[in-house]
C-alpha cells in the first residue's frame, strides 16, 4: 500500500472551465476526505465520506462542487465553471471510523491554479 | 462553531533553543492532532493526543494535551534545522471532521 494517491498534482485551468480531481484512499479505509488549503491557512474541511455515502458537506462546497464515492473506493472531486477563487490546494485524506480513528493520512494534493 | 488559534503564527529560533508552540480551542473536544507541512508537500502527521494528560513524544517533539483548559502545546527541545517547518493543530468534531489552526511557520537558524 503506498499510502493516499491524488491525481493530478498540478492542474492549471482557464476560468470558466470544468476540473476534476480523483483521490485513491489506503483501501482499508471506510472514511475519506476532503479539505482545501489556500496560502498560508490551515486546511479547511469541504466533504467526506463513509465507504460510498457522502454524510457531510461544508458550506464552503458551493453548487459549482461535487464530490462522489462510487463503490466505497476512489474519490473525485469536480468543480464547474472554475473560479480565480477556487486556486488553492485540493488535499485527500482517509481514516478507519472516526470511533477507532487514531489519525489520518494525507494525499500529496492537487494544486490548481485558476488564470 | 469550533474555534482554533495557534501562536505564535511565525517562530524563528536558534538551533539547540528550546520553544513551544500553543493551541487553543473554543468547544469542547477530546482528540487532537499535530501535523508538520513542508512547503509544497503534504501534511505529515506526528501526533494524536486522544485524552486529558496525554503526553506524547518524539525525538526533539512533545506533545501535550489540557482538554479542560482547551490547550494544546508543542515543546521543541534543542532545535535543528531539521525541524524547520510549518506545524498544524487541528482539532476534532463530533463529526469525525477536523478544523484547523493556521499553523506555526518554524525556522530554526544555526
Amino acid at each position: 500500500d503506498t499510502g493516499v494517491s491524488q491525481n493530478p498534482r498540478h492542474k492549471i485551468t482557464k476560468r470558466g472551465q470544468n476540473v476534476t480531481f480523483r483521490c485513491d484512499p489506503i483501501s482499508e479505509h471506510n472514511r475519506l476526505y476532503w479539505y482545501r488549503q489556500t496560502l498560508g491557512q490551515g486546511p479547511e474541511f469541504l466533504t467526506y465520506f463513509q465507504n460510498e455515502a457522502q454524510l457531510e458537506k461544508s458550506r464552503l462546497l458551493s453548487d459549482r462542487f461535487s464530490a462522489e464515492r462510487p463503490k466505497g473506493s476512489f474519490s473525485t472531486l469536480e468543480i464547474q465553471r472554475t473560479e480565480q477563487g477556487d486556486s488553492a490546494m485540493y488535499l485527500c485524506a482517509s481514516s478507519f471510523s472516526w470511533e477507532g480513528n487514531y489519525g489520518y493520512t494525507f494525499g500529496s494534493g492537487t494544486r490548481l491554479t485558476v488564470v | 462553531e469550533l474555534k482554533v488559534e495557534q501562536n505564535p503564527l511565525f517562530l524563528s529560533m536558534q538551533e539547540g533553543k528550546n520553544y513551544t508552540i500553543y493551541c487553543n480551542y473554543s468547544t469542547t473536544s477530546d482528540r487532537l492532532y499535530w501535523y508538520r507541512q513542508d512547503p509544497g508537500k503534504s501534511l505529515e502527521s506526528l501526533f494524536v493526543l486522544l485524552s486529558n494528560g496525554a503526553v506524547k513524544q518524539e525525538g526533539r517533539l512533545m506533545a501535550s494535551l489540557d482538554t479542560k483548559a482547551r490547550l494544546s502545546t508543542l515543546h521543541i527541545t534543542a532545535a535543528v534545522h531539521d525541524l524547520s517547518a510549518t506545524y498544524f493543530c487541528a482539532v476534532d468534531t463530533n463529526a469525525g471532521k477536523s478544523t484547523f489552526g493556521d499553523g506555526t511557520t518554524l525556522t530554526v537558524k544555526p
